[in-house]
């Protein structure tokens, strides 16, 4: 089965940039969507297809994949930031949805 | 506006079963795949099942295949997760998620989620 790869978290201070990677095996291949979710909260979306980004979620936020890696980037980041985030793909080898194991990103 | 409500969650013991709900409204619900997602306490999120628009396709995690059962009544605008043989690592926060129509769609409205405890 697919597998993606997170780092378990990544800290970074108020107004520098927070960059979070998801590794799979030619992930560039495939549609990363990245999901945030905060302590208690149900996950919300926050970059579909690689780099787009839905109504309401900050242009600070944005997204790239090709080849092995996909990053989401958070610019000028916020103490509002701080959350888990999640990568996730379709593996339609298996039709199955995949998540990555989520980094915790720390506000300094 | 878009909302999902899950309902049927609780304390189920070891090799029982359970049927989670989840009620959809201010969208067409019979346009949209529906997904179940689930998250252990403390852990990540790792996606359970989905359905296809008309109820005519399904799929599976491994972990739950031949166990569990994603359902819809379009007429309604609800989505099920028949849950049997239930274990241990099954406990968790159960959520549904909406993707359009096709394969590899985001998952764009979660709802708030259902806790499912598997214990004796």
């Amino acid at each position: 089965s697919y597998v993606l790869t997170q780092p378990p978290s990544v800290s970074v201070a108020p107004g520098k940039t927070a960059r979070i990677t998801c590794g799979g095996n030619n992930i560039g291949s495939k549609s990363v969507h990245w999901y945030q979710q905060k302590p208690g909260q149900a996950p919300v979306l926050v970059i579909y297809y690689d780099s787009d980004r839905p109504s309401g979620i900050p242009e600070r936020f944005s997204g790239s994949n090709s080849g092995n890696t996909a990053t989401l980037t958070i610019s000028r980041v916020e103490a509002g930031d701080e959350a888990d985030y999640y990568c996730q793909v379709w593996d339609s080898s298996s039709d199955q949805g995949v998540f990555g194991g989520g980094t915790k990103l720390t506000v300094l | 506006e878009v909302q999902l409500v899950e309902s049927g969650g609780g304390l189920v013991q070891p090799g029982g079963s359970l049927r989670l709900s989840c009620a959809a409204s201010g969208f067409t619900f019979s346009s949209y795949w529906m997904h179940w997602v689930r998250q252990a306490p403390g852990k990540g999120l790792v996606w359970v099942s989905r359905i296809n628009s008309d109820g005519s396709s399904t799929s599976y995690a491994d972990s739950v295949k031949g166990r569990f059962t994603i359902s819809r009544d379009n007429a309604k605008n609800t989505l099920y997760l028949q849950m049997n043989s239930l274990r241990a690592e099954d406990t968790a926060v159960y959520y549904c998620a909406r993707s359009d129509s096709y394969s590899g769609s985001q998952l764009d409205y979660w709802g708030q989620g259902t806790l499912v405890t598997v214990s004796s």
